[in-house]
């Protein structure tokens, strides 16, 4: 099935700071969404971006389907953007295959 | 829209006991998934149904779990006798579509099984 990995695993920040989360998958997909999982551990969804890029706020996306990535960019960060950040793609066109995950803290 | 309902949010049981997790989908949302997370396997699909019809069982992990969607607007997880490596954050999700629509999730049941 298809493999989706993500980096950095973990990243440590202090607020104001910029930062980019990567997700690298293994074959072509038509969809892929980012989610941050907050400390209440809800899953909140960020991006829809099968491809092209997506702002939203200090969040924007970019995903280049044809290299099989997408990445995640946050600016200025707060301490409220801490928790997990998920990319994810479907599997056989329907079903979400996640990656592990980043677990970004931010400290003021 | 509400968005997507789970209940119970939390719930502590003892081993052996039967478990029922509810779903109330998005309304329009044709397509309704089960996921679980854990800390061992993240986060992984259970099933997922279309128009009410269970599709994909394969993630179902035993015959201990079963689902079911009456109707458009309903869907139970069920887990009969429940185990304490069924511990897990089990989340519900919905879609209008396939692939091409973005996936709604539910805020989480938190399952404790002692």
């Amino acid at each position: 099935g298809i493999q989706v990995e993500q980096s950095p695993p973990d990243l440590i920040l202090q607020e104001g700071a910029n930062s980019t989360l990567r997700c690298n998958f293994s074959d072509s997909v038509n969809n892929l969404q980012w989610f941050h999982q907050n400390p209440w551990g809800q899953l909140i969804n960020l991006f829809y971006i099968p491809s092209g890029t997506k702002q939203n706020g200090r969040l924007s996306a970019t995903t280049v389907a044809t290299e099989r990535y997408s990445l995640l960019y946050i600016s200025s960060s707060q301490t409220t953007d801490s928790g997990v950040y998920f990319c994810a793609v479907p599997q056989a066109g329907t079903a979400l295959i996640f990656g592990k995950g980043t677990t970004l803290s931010v400290s003021s | 829209d509400a968005g997507v309902i789970q209940s119970p949010r939390h719930e502590v049981t003892e081993m052996g006991q039967e478990v029922t997790l509810r779903c109330k989908p998005i309304s329009g949302h044709d397509y309704l998934f089960w996921y679980r997370q854990t800390m061992m396997r993240g986060l992984e699909l259970l099933i997922y149904f279309n128009n009410n019809v269970p599709i994909d069982d394969s993630g179902m992990p035993e015959d201990r779990f079963s689902a079911k969607m009456p109707n458009a607007s309903f869907s139970t997880l069920k887990i009969q006798p429940s185990e304490p490596r069924d511990s897990a954050v089990y989340f519900c999700a919905s879609s209008l579509s396939a692939s091409g629509s973005t996936q709604y999730f539910g805020p989480g049941t938190r399952l404790l099984v002692l």
